[in-house]
């Protein structure tokens, strides 16, 4: 069966540190990978989604970056961290016309 | 055209109650229709979900109800119970498509 790995739970980090969120799946080739941010009363931003090794687009230009270097895995990385970056973090996937599934998620508070 | 704007933001019922959610949609391309649950801490999961051919579909206590021509979908949880206080959220997109644009979500409340 397929999962998602999303590391770690919780991360405090000081204004202007760098970042990088690890998201990986299991049991599946070639899936279509998403990282959502959720802050309070926004609901699912979507940030970034990949529909294959290097294929990365951008939804929302911010401070934020993402990097698929292996068909499974998908990082989120920052070169310097901004208050407003605090959030959670969501990685997901999507097989072909069916539900995404979302992993257990990123509390990311910036201090 | 790519905005789900769902309502209510908060809701809070009694055991038993009723409650629903809506959600509107500009997008006449979006033919998949997804309701997620989400607890404190967790990632969201899949509820229920509908596709444009049907005007309602159920799945134990939790009933999707959609309106194609007013482009409006909504979700009603039956006898409603303390455990389903969680945050829902809508989505939509077409088909096949890459990404499911969320709404806002809706934090729900059942009070014992």
């Amino acid at each position: 069966s397929q999962t998602i790995h999303q590391w770690p739970a919780t991360l405090v980090q000081p204004v202007g540190s760098p970042l990088s969120l690890e998201c990986t799946v299991e049991g599946t080739s070639n899936p279509n990978l998403y990282w959502y941010r959720q802050a309070a009363g926004r609901g699912l931003q979507l940030l970034f989604y990949s529909v294959g090794i290097g294929q990365i687009s951008s939804e929302v230009p911010q401070n934020l970056s993402a990097s698929r270097p292996q068909d499974r895995q998908f990082i989120l990385s920052s070169k310097k961290l901004l208050l407003s970056d605090s959030g959670f973090y969501l990685c997901a996937w999507r097989p072909q016309n069916t539900e995404a599934f979302f992993g257990q998620g990123t509390r990311l508070t910036v201090v | 055209q790519q905005q789900v704007k769902q309502s209510p933001q908060s809701l809070i019922v009694q055991k038993g109650g009723i409650p629903i959610i809506n959600c509107a949609y500009e997008n006449t391309a979006f033919d998949y229709f997804p309701w997620y649950q989400q607890f404190p801490g967790k990632g969201p999961a899949l509820l229920i979900a509908i596709r444009p051919d049907v005007s309602e579909k159920k799945e134990g206590r939790f009933t999707i109800s959609f309106n194609k021509s007013a482009k409006q979908f909504s979700l009603h949880i039956m006898d409603s119970q303390p455990g389903d206080s969680a945050t829902y959220f809508c989505a939509a997109n077409r088909w096949g498509g890459t990404a499911l644009i969320f709404g806002k979500g809706t934090t729900l409340s059942v009070s014992s």
